[in-house]
């Protein structure tokens, strides 16, 4: 059992230039979200989507974006990389016994760094 | 604006030795309160889930408790062990979203 899956581990981008950190769950988890966890910020929650074809805004949104096509996938795009974006990345989903209830579950995160 | 509140930032023991982890929150309102453990490069692991008609969760030496009236929640371990040297995180769980706190880094010595 993968549980949650993040890829890749470790990026370095150029300011300007996009890509996307994926998720994966095979846990049929309905909710799914991303995290970022800074130094004395503790984690914010960027996304968060309760089921394919649904996502909402969380703290932090600026300067990322997501879809959710399938129940298993979530990936978090970033459009145009700044040096403000290096982070680190977490993935996360949630069970759909109890609804808003269920024991939530973490990735191992996606290190980026924005030079 | 939920706040979410872990006092100390730190803490140091000796093996052994019995202790508490404080969470406090300001929204009494919650669904559950969720205690996880970080380790340095990791991600976040679950330790307990407090729903919130409960008061108390327990698993092997650890003990968590909510008392939503007061907004608080403690992680209780007892017989600390150097594996147990990780940051601690509680997170109160409301309709969509969790809020997190900015965690304890506890350190057992040896």
């Amino acid at each position: 059992n993968a549980g949650v899956t993040q890829t890749p581990k470790f990026q370095v981008l150029k300011t300007g230039q996009s890509m996307t950190l994926q998720c994966a769950q095979d846990m049929n988890h309905e909710y799914m979200s991303w995290y970022r966890q800074d130094p004395g910020m503790g984690l914010r929650l960027i996304h968060y989507s309760v089921g394919a074809g649904i996502t909402d805004q969380g703290e932090v949104p600026n300067g990322y974006n997501v879809s959710r096509s399938t129940t298993e996938d979530f990936p978090l795009r970033l459009l145009s990389a700044a040096p403000s974006q290096t982070s680190v990345y977490f993935c996360a989903s949630r069970g759909p016994t109890g609804g808003n209830t269920g024991e939530l579950f973490f990735g191992e995160g996606s290190r980026l760094t924005v030079l | 604006k939920q706040e979410v509140t872990q006092i100390p930032a730190a803490l140091s023991v000796p093996e052994g030795e019995n202790l508490v982890l404080n969470c406090s929150f300001t929204d009494s309102a919650i669904y559950n309160l969720q205690w996880f453990r970080q380790d340095p490069g990791k991600g976040l692991t679950s330790l307990l889930l407090i729903q919130s008609s409960q008061r108390e969760q327990t698993s092997g030496r650890l003990n968590a408790s909510l008392d939503k009236s007061s907004g608080r929640s403690t992680l209780y371990i007892a017989a600390s062990q150097p594996g147990d040297s990780a940051t601690y995180l509680c997170a109160r769980g409301g309709s969509e979203k969790l809020v997190f706190g900015k965690g304890t880094k506890l350190t057992v010595n040896p």
